[in-house]
């Protein structure tokens, strides 16, 4: 059972517009959203998240959106970059977690941003 | 300041064969994760500590084993290796506490034969 889904494999846009990742999840309980980018060869490295307690956080190009009714939220880069070009993944963690920390993540989406 | 290290790299394996991925961090983290990432399936968590001495099991933690003797260590260990076991594994660690991240390692590509 996929409590974060993560529906779009791929994505490719143009170098300067928008992108936007979207991620779904199932558990009510989750009360932490995180979303981690990663480079071919390299690990995941953290890229911004969000408290749900807020519907939105922004840090630089990096905006990232949570609709709690829907259980759904975005990550929108603007704008877009060559060098974002990375499989990125939504992560969420439960409230009540923080004894161990436990992420559920989802399976990825392979941005690819064109010059 | 090298943050979370793996070793080895890469390695092959022959189905039967064992072995142990080494996890190393300096960021005197208490928490430390074992994850496989396999195509279409994102990273999923084998086996996590939540401080030197402790281990406990994740959603996939069939055919691994781990020890943290020491905390800044966290190993991994296949003791009969399956084809199935063909991933990338990658190890994290965390400090604890709300609104924090892990922080992750660069990954061991492993293939079993």
């Amino acid at each position: 059972d996929q409590q974060v889904k993560q529906n779009s494999p791929s994505l490719s846009v143009q170098e300067g517009r928008i992108s936007i990742l979207n991620c779904d999840y199932t558990n009510s309980m989750f009360d932490y959203f995180l979303w981690y980018k990663k480079y071919p060869a390299e690990g995941p490295t953290f890229l911004i998240s969000i408290s749900s307690i807020k519907d939105k956080n922004e840090d630089g190009r990096f905006t990232v959106f949570l609709n709690k009714s829907a259980k759904h939220l975005s990550l929108h880069i603007v704008p877009s970059q060559p060098g974002d070009s990375a499989v990125y993944f939504c992560a969420a963690i439960e409230a009540g977690s923080s004894n161990t920390g436990k992420l559920i993540f989802g399976q990825g989406t392979t941005l690819q941003v064109k010059p | 300041n090298a943050g979370v290290t793996q070793t080895p790299k890469f390695r092959v394996l022959k189905t039967g064969q064992s072995m142990t991925l080494l996890c190393a961090q300096d960021m005197n983290h208490e928490y430390m994760y074992w994850y496989r990432q396999d195509p279409g399936m994102g990273l999923r968590l084998i086996h996590y500590s939540v401080g030197e001495g402790t281990t406990a099991k994740g959603e996939v933690p069939d055919g691994y084993n781990v020890s943290r003797l020491k905390k800044q260590n966290f190993l991994l260990g296949l003791e009969s290796a399956a084809p199935s076991q063909t991933s990338v594994y990658f190890c994290a660690s965390f400090e604890g506490g709300p609104y924090n991240e892990q922080f992750f390692g660069p990954g061991t590509r492993l293939t079993v034969l």
